[in-house]
């Protein structure tokens, strides 16, 4: 099944700065997918990101506060910008995963666990 | 849109006994159910799935069932052990990129 790497792993941020987080994938996928989980709460999508084509983003995300860029089919980042404590939580990229054991489904990253402080 | 709700949200069983989770979803045209378990500090790893076309799947000692007429489905841990402790996510889905979670449940199973 497809291996993610996420980076970094964890960080503590002042607010109003940026954080970028990279996800790379150890094989071509055509849709990446970030979510974000808040502390204790399940996971919510952020966005679609397509290889060639501006991310698809859901209600209640913008493209302002978290930019996402995809250069390639197997590279993927997220940026959470002008951060807020209310931003603190675990972002996770996932992709479609038809290779693995189950034949479908998401492989997570490992996920990225941001403090704002 | 879809919408899965999840039950309970904390569960503790003696190690050896069962484990039942239980989620209901909106959308009747979903028609992929995955069952997700995520351990402190990672990212939430594919268990089990289901398809709409199957009632039951069942990988050693974890099964799901699915009820499609009263849309909810239920994942089966038996003979637990302290190891299947963790958080569990089901999720409903149609198509790929509109994969809905529900709340979770975190599982203590006590030695």
């Amino acid at each position: 099944s497809a291996v993610i790497s996420q980076k970094p792993s964890r960080d503590i941020c002042q607010r109003g700065t940026s954080l970028t987080i990279q996800c790379q994938v150890d094989s071509q996928v055509t849709m990446m997918f970030w979510y974000r989980q808040q502390p204790g709460q399940s996971l919510t999508l952020i966005a679609t990101a397509n290889q060639g084509s501006e991310a698809t983003y859901e209600s209640g995300f913008v493209i302002d506060k978290f930019p996402i860029s995809r250069p390639n089919l197997t590279f993927s980042t997220l940026t959470v910008s002008n951060m807020s404590p209310e931003d603190s939580s675990i972002y996770l990229c996932s992709v479609e995963d038809r290779e693995g054991p189950l034949g479908y489904g998401y492989t997570f990253g490992s996920g990225t666990r941001l403090t704002v402080v | 849109g879809e919408n899965v709700e999840q039950h309970p949200s904390t569960l503790s069983v003696q190690e050896g006994d069962s484990a039942v989770i239980k989620c209901t979803y909106s959308d009747s045209a979903s028609n992929y159910f995955p069952w997700y378990k995520q351990e402190l500090g990672k990212g939430p790893q594919l268990i089990i799935d289901i398809r709409s076309n199957v009632g039951e799947k069942k990988d050693q000692r974890i099964a799901v069932t699915l009820n499609k007429t009263a849309k909810h489905f239920s994942l089966h841990i038996t003979e637990t052990q302290p190891e299947d402790s963790a958080v569990y996510f089901c999720a409903a889905s149609l198509t790929i990129n509109d994969m809905r979670f529900g709340a979770g449940t975190r599982l203590t199973v006590k030695p």
